[in-house]
């Protein structure tokens, strides 16, 4: 079962417009949420993360929102350029450090 | 700094046959984990560990097998390979921290079998 979910597979954004990347789980053990960049035939890179203490975490153009109650995070990249353009994961950590990724959704900016 | 070392990078087996990918961080790492990548399906947990000898099952663990018998290696096994095990494999590292951290992964292997 999916316990984390990415349910946009991909987006596309004009240059210098806002991207808003969606997940959700379903695990209320989860107490730690972070965001991952991927390009091809690379790992992984870390974004940005958000404990389950707070609703918001920015950090320059990024910034995560998690409404615990609705069991939703979302990433906002503002403004987007074209170097963003990659896979973006989200993942959750319970209390046992198991850590569980989405499915991911390729953004695309637009020149 | 090497971070996390993936060894080997590429891998064609035949089914049937047994391979160990070795997954070696330089960070002093407590916590090691073992995902594998198919299209449409992110990241899936195979198995983890949060310290040395020691090792849990994630969410795909079946037809894999693991040890960590150093604190900076992650050892996952396939004792006899599928071709449903063909993916893109990859090793991750994180510190023991109260406010938790992210994770370091490797540069991945690509697995095929045939």
């Amino acid at each position: 079962d999916q316990q984390v979910k990415q349910n946009s597979p991909s987006l596309s954004v004009q240059e210098g417009r806002i991207s808003i990347l969606n997940c959700d789980y379903t695990n209320s053990m989860f107490d730690y949420f972070l965001w991952y960049k991927k390009y091809p035939a690379e790992g992984p890179t870390f974004l940005i993360s958000i404990s389950s203490i707070k609703d918001k975490n920015e950090d320059g153009r990024f910034t995560v929102f998690l409404n615990k109650s609705a069991k939703h995070l979302s990433l906002h990249i503002v403004p987007s350029q074209p170097g963003d353009s990659a896979v973006y994961f989200c993942a959750a950590c319970a209390w046992n450090n198991d850590m569980r990724f989405g499915a991911g959704t390729r953004l695309t900016v637009k020149p | 700094n090497a971070g996390v070392t993936q060894t080997p990078k590429f891998r064609v087996l035949k089914t049937g046959q047994s391979m160990t990918l070795l997954c070696a961080q330089d960070m002093n790492h407590e916590y090691m984990y073992w995902y594998r990548q198919d299209p449409g399906m992110g990241l899936r947990l195979i198995h983890y560990s949060v310290g040395e000898g020691t090792t849990a099952k994630g969410e795909v663990p079946d037809g894999y097998n693991v040890s960590r018998l150093k604190k900076q290696n992650f050892l996952l096994g396939l004792e006899s390979a599928a071709p449903s095990q063909t993916s893109v494999y990859f090793c991750a590292s994180r510190r023991r921290d109260p406010s938790a951290t992210e994770a370091f992964f490797g540069q991945g292997t690509r697995l095929t079998v045939v």
